[in-house]
């Protein structure tokens, strides 16, 4: 079985900061990686996932994640942080190839300080 | 396309109340999946189907919980009698058949309260 380990609850940084959201996983075969957002009073939409390929992936509004095996870890990270970037972040896992289920971890509450 | 569809947005019930969520999921979006979201928690899933059929209700508690998808579009979830701890977000999501490990669309959630 899979699962997803999110080292940080809550992450205050001020605009126009760098900032990085962790997320370890655990899987006895290959995953896919996900990061969903949810911004406040509106559902999960995906920000940027992994399949295969490139282990660096990006969003359109300047999010990236790095896939790395060796630390199974899928860290997102953002050179410069908006104030409309204050949201939940939700990293997730799947199992390729198994069922259609999607694994989320606890959350990272991002917190934009003005 | 259109997005999932969830209603109501929001419900306040007494304990031992009951209450029905609905789901219409994306157009031609075989699976179907009703998640849970406890303030400060992650999305649990609670039941998955395919067409009309349950693949995973292994976490639904089924005591109380109860979701059908009769003709396979359209979905309830029911809670039945509620509890203190049922308040939570309910978000329904879909994807096509064998497609759902590459991620799937969200509703907006039910926020459901019970007092």
């Amino acid at each position: 079985a899979q699962s997803v380990t999110q080292l940080d609850s809550q992450v205050p940084v001020f605009e126009e900061a760098p900032v990085e959201l962790r997320c370890n996983y655990s899987s006895s075969v290959s995953v896919y990686l996900f990061w969903y957002v949810q911004y406040p009073n509106q559902g999960l939409q995906l920000l940027l996932k992994y399949l295969s390929g490139s282990t660096l992936v990006e969003s359109i509004n300047g999010f990236e994640a790095e896939f790395n095996k060796s630390q199974t870890s899928f860290h997102l990270r953002k050179p410069s942080v908006h104030i409309s970037d204050t949201a939940e972040y939700f990293c997730a896992v799947s199992a390729p190839g198994r069922d259609d289920k999607i694994i989320f971890g606890k959350g990272t509450r991002l917190h934009i300080l003005p | 396309e259109a997005g999932v569809a969830q209603s109501p947005r929001y419900k306040i019930i007494e304990k031992r109340q009951s209450v029905a969520f609905w789901c219409n999921p994306i157009s031609g979006h075989a699976t179907l999946y009703w998640y849970q979201q406890i303030l400060g928690q992650g999305p649990k899933l609670l039941i998955q189907f395919q067409n009309n059929g349950v693949v995973d209700d292994s976490q639904l508690p089924k005591d109380r919980f109860s979701a059908e998808r009769l003709k396979g579009v359209d979905s309830t979830l029911k809670i039945q009698p509620a509890k203190l701890e049922d308040s939570a977000v309910y978000l329904c999501a879909s994807s096509l058949v064998g497609r759902g490990n590459y991620g799937y669309t969200f509703g907006s959630g039910t926020r459901l309260t019970v007092v």
